[in-house]
């Protein structure tokens, strides 16, 4: 099984910062890397996809970049409803795996 | 608009088989890749299961043996059971579909149900 790692597993912003959230792959996936939000009590929210391409509807503050094993989902300018976990998830291979997630929470 | 809507029993005894229901509307469950994900109680997402209703089914070897999903077309639904149920099989349990939307490959779930609650406990 490819395992996903994600760093750090929580971290504290405010309004208005640039966070970037790191996801590693075991092994190679090439681009095959998925990110999702999820607020409490809520499904996850499919963000990006080939691990750079926005989901329809998702703002443009949100982008990813990385190929092979590392990968990065940065928000430009953290807005009130971006404070959320965030899950990393590859598709390149069977079992799909989730990286373990981070919590982003408001200073 | 494709929306799901899962359906369970909420509390299921120990060593019992949990059954879980996802009914497809605005859509046919014949036509696309689903998945099952579950989350436990304050932790992360773990996927189960994967398939299309003319392939046979990939799954979590984590719980590969007891584990079985399936598509029924003509109800528009996907079910999955999970046998000889734990502690450790209590969690929210999604479906979502599994889409390419580029067509190369670049499969992700981009749409989710609102999840059911499965507690295992005698």
């Amino acid at each position: 099984d490819i395992q996903m790692t994600q760093s750090p597993s929580s971290l504290s912003a405010s309004v208005g910062d640039r966070v970037t959230i790191t996801c590693r792959a075991s092994q190679t996936i090439s681009n095959y890397l998925n990110w999702y939000q999820q607020k409490p009590g809520k499904a996850p929210k499919f963000l990006i996809y080939a691990a750079s391409s926005l989901q329809s509807g998702v703002p443009s503050r949100f982008s990813g970049s990385g190929s092979g094993t590392d990968f990065t989902l940065t928000i430009s300018s953290l807005q009130r409803e971006d404070f959320a976990t965030y899950y990393c998830q590859q598709s390149y291979s069977f079992p799909r795996t989730f990286g373990q997630g981070t919590k982003l929470e408001i200073k | 608009q494709l929306q799901l809507q899962e359906s369970g029993p909420g509390l299921v005894k120990p060593s019992e088989t949990l059954s879980l229901t996802c009914t497809l509307s605005g859509g046919s469950v014949g036509s696309y890749y689903w998945s099952w994900i579950r989350q436990p109680p304050g932790k992360g997402l773990e996927w189960i299961a994967y398939m299309f209703y003319r392939e046979s089914p990939k799954y979590n070897p984590s719980l590969k043996s007891r584990v079985t999903m399936s598509v029924d077309t003509s109800k528009n639904q996907v079910s999955l059971k999970v046998s000889s149920v734990t502690a450790a099989d209590t969690a929210v349990y999604y479906c979502a579909r599994d889409y390419d939307s580029r067509g190369y490959g670049y499969y992700g779930l981009d749409v989710w149900g609102q999840g059911t609650t499965v507690t295992v406990s005698s």
